[in-house]
C-alpha cells in the first residue's frame, strides 16, 4: 500500500510567486493534516481536513496561504504570493480516524528567495 | 497556554549506550501520545505511541513511559545504534484530535 506522497519534494521560487503543493493521503484515510516546521523550530499544525471538509483550519498563518481537498481526495496547498519567511518544510499527514496514528509525507521543502 | 515541550534540543551518546529523551506537556485533556522519528530528508515516521490509560509500553528497543502526575513523557532506546541519529518529536493528541508537536530533540550517536 502507497504511503502519503508530496510533490513536489522540493521547490525553490521567487519572493512574489505562487506555489503549489500537492499531498495525496493513504487511500481511505478521511483525515488530512497540514504541517510546517520552519528551520530548528517545531512542527507547527496548518489545517485539517475531514474527507472535503476543513475542520480546522486554525494554524493557517494569513490569507496567503489556500488549502483545497478535491472530492475529499488529494489536497493542495497554494502560497500565493510566497513571502520569504514562508520557507520551512511543508508535511502532509493522514490518519484513518481521529484520535488514531497519522502517517506523514516526506515533505516538501520550499525555499522563498 | 497549553504546550508540548522537549526538555534538551539536542542529546549526543555513545553507539550501545541507552538514550532517554525527554517531554513536557500541559494539556491535561490529551489521552493520546506518540514518538516521532525524522530522519534527513524525510518525514516523521511513527515510533510508538501511548494512551493515558498506560505508564508504559514497550516496543523493539524503545520504551515509551507517561507520567500523568507530572505531566512528562519519555523515550527510551536501548543500545543506540548510528542509525538512531534522527529528531524526535513528540506528540499529543488533545481532545481536538489535531496532533500537536514539541520542537524536536536531536539525536547524535557517535561509533
Amino acid at each position: 500500500e502507497a504511503g502519503v506522497t508530496q510533490f513536489p519534494s522540493h521547490s525553490v521560487i521567487e519572493k512574489g510567486q505562487t506555489v503549489t503543493l500537492r499531498c495525496d493521503p493513504i487511500s481511505g484515510h478521511d483525515n488530512l493534516y497540514w504541517y510546517r516546521r520552519v528551520m530548528g523550530k517545531e512542527i507547527k499544525f496548518l489545517l485539517h481536513f475531514v474527507k472535503e471538509s476543513k475542520q480546522d483550519e486554525s494554524g493557517m498563518p494569513n490569507n496567503r496561504f489556500l488549502a483545497e481537498r478535491t472530492g475529499g481526495t488529494y489536497s493542495t496547498l497554494k502560497v500565493q504570493p510566497a513571502e520569504l519567511e514562508d520557507s520551512g518544510v511543508y508535511f502532509c499527514a493522514s490518519s484513518q480516524m481521529m484520535n488514531t496514528e497519522a502517517f506523514f509525507g516526506q515533505g516538501t521543502r520550499l525555499t522563498v528567495v | 497556554g497549553e504546550s508540548v515541550g522537549l526538555h534538551l534540543p539536542t542529546l549526543s551518546v555513545q553507539e550501545g549506550d541507552n538514550s532517554i529523551i525527554n517531554c513536557a506537556y500541559s494539556n491535561s485533556a490529551s489521552d493520546y501520545f506518540i514518538w516521532y522519528k525524522q530522519e534527513s530528508g524525510k518525514g516523521p515516521q511513527f515510533i510508538i505511541d501511548i494512551r493515558s490509560n498506560m505508564d508504559k509500553r514497550q516496543g523493539q528497543r524503545v520504551t515509551v513511559l507517561l507520567n500523568k502526575t507530572v505531566k512528562h513523557l519519555s523515550l527510551q532506546i536501548a543500545a543506540t545504534q548510528p542509525g538512531d541519529s534522527a529528531v524526535y518529536f513528540c506528540a499529543e493528541i488533545p481532545a481536538s484530535y489535531i496532533p500537536t508537536f514539541g520542537r524536536g530533540t536531536s539525536l547524535i550517536v557517535h561509533p
